[in-house]
């Protein structure tokens, strides 16, 4: 079955770290990946998409993801966090191009 | 510009009674879903809709039910609830196709009791 997995699910670090999430998938063929953030009390937004093409991808707010093909991976980064980055970031996928899943998220606190 | 919107914001209902959630999308959007968001579980897929009169079940579909009679709506219906089905709910829509993203509604927080 189509999956996506989140291996961290908390992570802390100070304003000005860099900060690299990962996320695997495990669909075969085509796939779809994107990255979301959810702050808090509101809903799910779009940070960056991956289709086609250049497989490194660059979202809103100076976040970028490489797809790595060979390795299942879509990571999500940023060189430098801000305290308004404190969100929960969710890896999603979609083969077939019907099913949307996501994974189980995690949760980026960055302290000023 | 309305987007997707949802329909209740907040709801507490007692064990065994039943409602239905509202999704209402105005994109002209085919694709339509409903997802339940649990802490440290993510969004987990309940049920999905591709096109009008279409529905097909997500990952965790057990004591829901669906309805696509429209294309601008999607309706999720909880027959007789549960406390296991206390969690936040959101819809998202897309077009469908190479890929597009989903936009999602503001969630519906339920509680059974």
């Amino acid at each position: 079955a189509q999956s996506v997995s989140q291996h961290n699910h908390h992570v802390i670090l100070s304003e000005a770290a860099s900060l690299e999430l990962g996320c695997n998938y495990s669909y075969g063929g085509t796939v779809n990946l994107f990255w979301y953030v959810q702050y808090p009390g509101q809903h799910l937004q779009l940070l960056l998409k991956y289709f086609s093409g250049d497989p490194l991808v660059k979202g809103i707010k100076g976040f970028e993801a490489e797809f790595i093909k060979s390795k299942f991976s879509f990571n999500l980064r940023k060189p430098s966090v801000q305290w308004s980055d404190t969100a929960e970031y969710f890896c999603a996928g979609n083969t077939g191009f019907q099913k949307l899943v996501f994974g189980t998220g995690t949760r980026l606190l960055v302290s000023p | 510009n309305a987007g997707v919107t949802q329909t209740p914001k907040f709801r507490v209902l007692k064990t065994g009674q039943s409602m239905t959630l509202l999704c209402a999308q105005d994109m002209n959007h085919e694709y339509m879903y409903w997802y339940r968001q649990d802490p440290g579980m993510g969004l987990r897929l309940i049920h999905y809709s591709v096109g009008e009169g279409t529905t097909a079940k997500g990952e965790v579909p057990d004591g829901y039910n669906v309805s696509r009679l429209k294309k601008q709506n999607f309706l999720l219906g909880l027959e007789s609830a549960a406390p296991s089905q206390t969690s936040v709910y959101f819809c998202a829509s897309r077009t469908g196709g190479d890929g597009t993203e989903a936009f999602f509604g503001q969630g519906t927080r339920l509680t059974v009791v």
